[in-house]
């Protein structure tokens, strides 16, 4: 079992490039999630999924895009990166809304 | 305003003492409540959890935390800190009108002295 892997774990990007984070969970959970955690502001939500094909909006959403066409796997998309998306990236998956949510390692995201 | 507040933003102890990590709350129901830790460069590892029932609730690595109603606080515990326990500490909840969403405290870092 390897729980929640995240890929890649580190990039660096230049302002205007996209690029996708790949999250895959093999506990068959329904929830998956995709957080940034900042220095002194803890870790917050991006985006959430309930279930393969669904995708919702977190507390900070804007400039990411999402992705759940497989139950196991959850995309986070930026489309223009742009400096302010520097940050540590972590996803997270739990069984059922309100239960404990299991992280990845996350991916260190530096953009230029 | 909704929030988890954890007021201590660095913590230093020596190695063999004990430890109280401060969390509260200010969310009308009691909410859902999680104590996580983060080693440096690593992912965030579940401590302990409280859902309901017992107040004192046991967790791994010799962690414990009371849920306080009264004072809207779970507050994180252990009696005799390891070297290897230097890490960040998040305490986090689930508000019971949203139960998707885990809201995250900013964290306590925990440093220890020889």
């Amino acid at each position: 079992n390897a729980g929640v892997t995240q890929t890649p774990k580190f990039r660096v990007l230049k302002t205007g490039q996209s690029m996708t984070l790949l999250c895959a969970q093999d506990m068959n959970h329904e929830y998956m999630y995709w957080y940034r955690q900042d220095p002194g502001m803890g870790l917050r939500l991006i985006h959430y999924s309930v279930g393969e094909g669904t995708t919702a909006k977190g507390e900070v959403p804007d400039g990411y895009n999402v992705s759940r066409l497989k139950k196991q796997n959850f995309l986070l998309g930026l489309e223009s990166a742009a400096p302010s998306q520097t940050s540590v990236y972590f996803c997270a998956s739990s069984r059922q809304a309100g239960d404990t949510q299991y992280f990845g390692p996350g991916t260190r995201l530096t953009v230029l | 305003a909704q929030s988890v507040t954890q007021p201590d933003i660095h913590i230093t102890v020596s190695e063999g003492a004990s430890l109280e990590l401060r969390c509260n709350y200010s969310y009308g129901a009691t909410p859902y409540l999680f104590w996580y830790v983060q080693s440096p460069g690593q992912g965030l590892q579940l401590l302990l959890k409280y859902f309901s029932g017992d107040t004192l609730v046991q967790g791994i690595k010799g962690f414990e935390a009371e849920f306080k109603r009264s004072q809207s606080s779970f507050n994180l515990r252990k009696p005799s800190v390891h070297w290897s326990d230097a890490a960040e500490y998040f305490c986090a909840v689930v508000p019971m009108d949203s139960s998707y969403k885990l809201i995250f405290g900013s964290g306590t870092r925990l440093l220890v002295r020889p």
